[in-house]
């Protein structure tokens, strides 16, 4: 099995300021084939779904405001706020979906300072 | 819209069985790879399986702490996944989301609460 791990655990972070969260699996997810990561990202606000943000480990989900951002390849993977607003506060979990059991990472809770 | 309703959930003793619904709308239901998703009281997301669709073969992979307890199944004509979830344990206890698989998990529901407790 794919382990995810995420950190910071949690993080405050001022409005406006940008918010870094780092994911990690403990193997590849770089599908060499198609040369894409099997890497995604979600938000989930509380008594909420989650809400997909991101995918193929950079591609933005439509709607999804831009100063989201994801990058990083193979093992290790960064999401960025670069605006933190209000209404982005929230847990974010990390997913591998490169092979079966699908994998999420264990959350990081953001809040603001 | 596109949109996924689950229903089903409730209290069930130990060792109990029930079975959850997700009705799919919006979307091509029959040509879409489907998993459930459960997500225990304060705790992270886990996968709990998924169901191909039927033109890829209808086949069903489930994780480790429900494999042989749990099935998922699916009814194009319905438009519906399901779940029948047996010999239940207290650590089943948690919101189950139906989600539509593309690759990443695109569409939710809102999820349905199943409690296991005597």
């Amino acid at each position: 099995d794919i382990v995810m791990t995420q950190s910071p655990d949690s993080l405050a972070v001022s409005l406006g300021e940008r918010a870094t969260i780092n994911c990690k699996s403990s193997q590849s997810v770089l599908y060499s084939s198609n040369n894409e990561n099997y890497l995604a990202w979600y938000q989930q606000k509380p008594g909420q779904p989650p809400k997909l943000l991101i995918y193929w480990a950079s591609t933005r989900e439509s709607g999804v405001p831009d100063r989201f951002s994801g990058s990083g390849s193979g093992t290790d993977f960064t999401l960025t706020i670069s605006s933190l607003q209000a209404e982005d506060v929230a847990v974010y979990y990390c997913q591998q979906y490169y092979s079966t059991p699908l994998t999420f990472g264990p959350g990081t809770k953001v809040d603001i300072k | 819209e596109v949109q996924l309703v689950e229903s089903g959930g409730g209290l069930v003793k130990p060792g109990g069985s029930l079975k959850l619904s997700c009705a799919a709308s919006g979307f091509t239901f029959s040509d879409a790879w489907m998993s459930w998703v459960r997500q225990a009281p304060g705790k992270g997301l886990e996968w709990v399986g998924r169901i191909k669709s039927i033109t890829d073969g209808g086949t069903t992979e489930y994780a480790a702490p429900v494999k042989g307890r749990f099935t998922i199944s699916r009814d194009d004509s319905k438009n519906t996944l399901y779940v029948q979830m047996n010999s239940l344990k207290t650590e089943d206890t948690a919101v189950y989301y139906c989600t539509k698989y593309g690759g990443a998990f695109d569409i939710w529901g809102q999820g349905t609460m199943v409690t296991v407790s005597s």
